[in-house]
């Protein structure tokens, strides 16, 4: 089955510096998976960070960005300098339309906590 | 605008008891609908989804079920409860199941002790 891997499960960075969430995933279904960042801010519902659907694809969404890369299987989200702000949860994930479902994949999440 | 509401917010209860968790969607006629589930420290992974009003699907079987008694309305539930069910449960919808973009309740944590 289609599968995401976040390598990291907790980062913690200052205030200004830069970001990368890793995420890798792997899809069995035929064709080239939509990708997707979800994030959780606390207190909040989930919500739609950026997505991408077509390979080769840059996505940016509040600063954050994540660009598909087919050949490596990566869709990492990065942040040229983050804020307190940006604490929260991150989810990497895939979709594939298939038979009338369009089913979500989902990385473990990453909790982002940043220093002020 | 569409809203969707979950109901409850939060639950405790005996392993053995029935169980039923609720989603609204408003704003949006013939949603595609969808059940997430999260065990604390574990993936978010998809349980149901239904495509319209009286038809719903399974994706992982976890001695839940599901239905769709209204177009805007999607229930889950069971009749007893497993100490394995605890965990949080995410309603979402999409304007249709090609949609690439789903969106998601507020979640309801349920404790099974």
């Amino acid at each position: 089955g289609d599968s995401v891997t976040q390598t990291e499960g907790q980062v913690t960075v200052s205030e200004s510096k830069s970001l990368i969430i890793n995420c890798t995933y792997s899809a069995t279904s035929i064709g080239y998976p939509n990708l997707f960042w979800y994030v959780r801010y606390p207190g909040e519902g989930l919500q739609l960070l950026l997505k991408v659907i077509t390979a080769g694809q840059k996505g940016s969404s509040r600063g954050f960005e994540a660009t598909y890369n087919k050949e490596a299987t990566s869709f990492h989200l990065q942040k040229a300098s983050v804020q307190e702000s940006d604490s929260a949860v991150y989810y990497c994930a895939l979709s594939v339309a298939t038979g009338g479902n369009n089913k979500l994949t989902f990385g473990q999440g990453t909790v982002l906590s940043v220093i002020p | 605008a569409q809203t969707i509401h979950q109901w409850p917010v939060a639950e405790i209860k005996a392993v053995g008891s029935p169980l039923s968790l609720g989603c609204t969607i408003k704003g949006k006629s013939s949603p595609n609908l969808y059940w997430y589930w999260q065990a604390t420290g574990g993936t978010l992974q998809q349980l149901f989804y239904s495509i319209t009003v009286g038809q719903v699907e399974s994706v992982v079987q976890l001695n839940l079920s599901a239905s769709r008694p209204k177009d805007d309305q999607f229930i889950l539930s069971t009749e007893k409860l497993l100490l394995s069910h605890s965990g949080f449960y995410l309603c979402a919808w999409s304007w249709d199941w090609g949609a690439a973009e789903q969106f998601f309740g507020p979640g309801t944590r349920l404790t099974v002790l």
